[in-house]
């Protein structure tokens, strides 16, 4: 079945510094891949998105380029701020599956000033 | 933007009593919503899918008479929790997906909007 495997946390860094967290999937077909963001008392948010091989995701500075070779979509951003401080989450969706989302374990993400 | 509202947003309950969470879609109409158990430091696992005025489609090891869903209008869906036992305690969040012909076009239609969770704790 669909799987996802992202790096585990927590991950603490300095204000500005560069940010990457590991995500490979395991997936029937051509999934669709996504990064979600969970903020302190909210809920998640879509970050951003990729459906096909090759396509890059980009939202609020951070980037993810889906790798078909090597069934990655790994999540960076050149200079973190405070406010980026969260819980993030790696996920797919599988064509034809009607929404169904399959998450990662999430990684949460301090910075400090 | 698209806003989902969860309540109660923490609730503890003694093992035996039943406990029901609400999903709301404050802006829009949701034809179909999701509901996700999250264990400490594991994967989102999706319990079932509700579609507005049907029955839920469970996923495959989640109880149907243990996870009681009804979806019974465009901005609500409930999850009751029955007879709950500690095992029970967990973090529940739904998410909800905007309809078609709401004046969103295809591109809301695929969007999910989470709530911020539910957290149960069962003594």
């Amino acid at each position: 079945g669909d799987s996802v495997t992202q790096m585990e946390g927590p991950v603490t860094l300095s204000e500005e510094a560069f940010l990457t967290i590991n995500c490979t999937y395991t997936a029937t077909g051509y999934p669709s891949l996504f990064w979600y963001v969970q903020y302190p008392g909210e809920g998640l948010q879509l970050l951003l998105k990729a459906t096909k091989a090759d396509d890059k995701g980009s939202n609020k500075g951070f980037e993810a380029t889906y790798r078909k070779e090597t069934t990655s979509f790994h999540l960076e951003k050149g200079s973190v701020q405070v406010s980026d401080s969260a819980v993030y989450f790696c996920a797919l969706r599988s064509g034809g599956s009607n929404y169904k989302l399959t998450f990662g374990k999430g990684t949460l993400l301090t910075v400090n000033p | 933007g698209a806003v989902v509202s969860q309540h109660p947003s923490r609730v503890i309950c003694k093992s035996g009593t039943s406990v029901k969470i609400e999903c709301r879609s404050l802006d829009f109409q949701a034809t179909t919503m999701f509901w996700y158990r999250q264990f400490p430091k594991q994967s989102l696992m999706l319990m079932a899918t509700s579609n507005e005025g049907s029955k839920a489609t469970y996923e495959q090891g989640v109880e149907k008479d243990k996870f009681l869903i009804n979806h019974a209008s465009l901005t609500l869906s409930t999850l009751t929790v029955t007879s709950a036992h500690p095992e029970d305690s967990s973090f529940y969040i739904c998410s909800a997906r905007e309809g078609l012909g709401q004046g969103v076009g295809a591109a809301g239609a695929n969007v999910l909007t989470f709530g911020a969770g539910s957290r149960l704790t069962v003594l």
